[in-house]
């Protein structure tokens, strides 16, 4: 069975442009959420979307990210105006909604570099 | 709000010797609780979890980790390490405001000598 996946694997911009992040959920997860992983840290969340409710969008570090999630699957993270700082592993995961203690399923990933 | 502190970021063991993975947690409420693996260039992947049922979890790849709630701590073991078993872990708590929401820790790196 096909995981989540993510594209590109890897993604190298100039300062300034603005990139698009593709996550391909588990055919069926209602749950998707964007994380960024910077060297040396933790995962910070980003975002999350379930089902047709609002997105929590508490995660987002600046105006310039924003996330779509169409028809309930795809998601599509976008960053306006690339700065270093915005250099990471960018990681998507999904999910089925339960009550109590959900295993989010990750994908592999994007490493994004920013000159 | 809840927390996790994962207290080393570097662990060294030799192949054959047990191997700890220390994590505190802060919570208001009865938390759930994870620990995933990363392999280098690989994605996360869920060890084990605790969501109230038994203490003594059993994970994947001869891992367990005991929740204890007199001290908050839910450490990662495995009596003999193997090198297949370097890798960062993660220590996770779920948001109990928000049972959706994962809060990782900042990562142990666990390498494994022959």
């Amino acid at each position: 069975g096909a995981g989540v996946s993510q594209s590109p694997s890897n993604k190298v911009t100039e300062k300034g442009k603005d990139v698009e992040l593709r996550c391909d959920p588990i055919s069926g997860h209602t749950a998707l959420y964007w994380y960024r992983q910077s060297l040396g840290q933790g995962l910070e969340f980003l975002i999350y979307f379930q089902g047709n409710s609002a997105p929590d969008k508490s995660g987002l570090p600046s105006d310039r990210f924003s996330a779509e999630r169409t028809g309930g699957s795809v998601s599509t993270l976008t960053i306006q105006r690339t700065q270093q700082e915005d250099s990471a592993v960018y990681l998507c995961a999904s999910s089925t909604r339960l009550a109590w203690g959900n295993e989010q399923f990750f994908g592999p990933g994007t490493r994004l570099t920013v000159l | 709000a809840q927390s996790v502190t994962q207290l080393d970021s570097h662990v060294s063991v030799s192949e054959g010797t047990p191997v700890l993975l220390r994590c505190n947690y802060s919570s208001s409420y009865s938390p759930s609780l994870f620990w995933y693996v990363q392999h280098p260039n690989k994605g996360l992947q869920l060890l084990l979890k605790y969501t109230s049922a038994a203490t003594l979890v059993k994970g994947i790849n001869g891992f367990e980790a005991e929740f204890k709630k007199s001290e908050t701590s839910f450490h990662l073991t495995k009596p003999s390490a193997h090198m297949s078993d370097a890798a960062e872990y993660f220590c996770v708590v779920g948001d109990s405001s928000n049972t959706d929401k994962l809060i990782f820790g900042t990562g142990t790196r666990l390498q494994v000598f022959p």
